[in-house]
């Protein structure tokens, strides 16, 4: 069964404009990835924040961490045609291996 | 660096058919899986190998679903006899490590099957 749940499940948005997903979990964890599924094509990974970390950046993607409320936020800033794909949130179960629980997803869509 | 492969990328069975599909990790990678993937869901895992050893494997249908990963290399999932319910995605994937937990995962292409 899927741990993680994702919020909101589609977002359609313009060009240019910033694009937040969100993440619930229900157990501890080590880590949290992001990763993202163009239509087609295998999930590629974007950013790892671990549980000790609140906040985390790369290029355009922000990735916060709450873990007193279990969830994870992904911020794309000046989102692109390109952006658009399912994004999904994975943590680890709090386990010592690399297992990954996927959520649900977000299907976002940017229009040009 | 090739990334992970996986064959053949769409099948089409008619349903109590066996059906197969083959994945090569990436060259160096320990650690495969296999995933299943509903529509509108995320990944699932069906099984776990470090090198030839299935680690993890609580997810796998055993009674319809068989993998191997002799060689410790390249793997094969298996589903014989196919059910209307395994229409899905089939994804691979490796990573480098062993046990460790902040693994990136690198993902093949994915198998789409569909059984009539």
């Amino acid at each position: 069964s899927q741990q993680g749940e994702e919020d909101p499940q589609a977002l359609s948005i313009q060009e240019g404009e910033n694009a937040t997903m969100n993440c619930s979990y229900k157990t501890s964890i080590n880590n949290l990835q992001w990763y993202r599924q163009n239509s087609g094509r295998g999930l590629v990974h974007l950013i790892l924040i671990r549980s000790n970390e609140r906040e985390k950046h790369s290029g355009r993607l922000r990735v916060t961490l709450d873990t007193s409320k279990k969830s994870s936020s992904l911020l794309i800033t000046a989102s692109r045609a390109a952006d658009t794909a399912s994004y999904f949130c994975a943590t680890d179960g709090g386990g010592a291996t690399n297992k990954l629980i996927f959520g649900t997803g977000t299907l976002l869509a940017v229009q040009p | 660096e090739a990334g992970v492969v996986q064959s053949p990328r769409y099948k089409i069975i008619e349903k109590k058919q066996p059906v197969a599909f083959w994945c090569n990790p990436i060259s160096g990678h320990n650690t495969l899986y296999w995933y299943l993937q509903n529509l509108g869901q995320g990944p699932e895992l069906l099984i776990r190998y470090e090198n030839e050893e299935a680690v993890d494997d609580s997810q796998l249908p055993k009674d319809r679903f068989s993998a191997e990963r002799l060689k410790g290399v390249d793997s094969t999932l298996k589903i014989q006899p196919a059910e209307l319910g395994d229409s899905a995605v089939y994804l691979c994937a490796s990573s480098p490590r062993g046990v460790q937990s902040d693994n990136e995962q690198f993902f093949g292409p994915g198998t789409r099957l569909t059984v009539l």
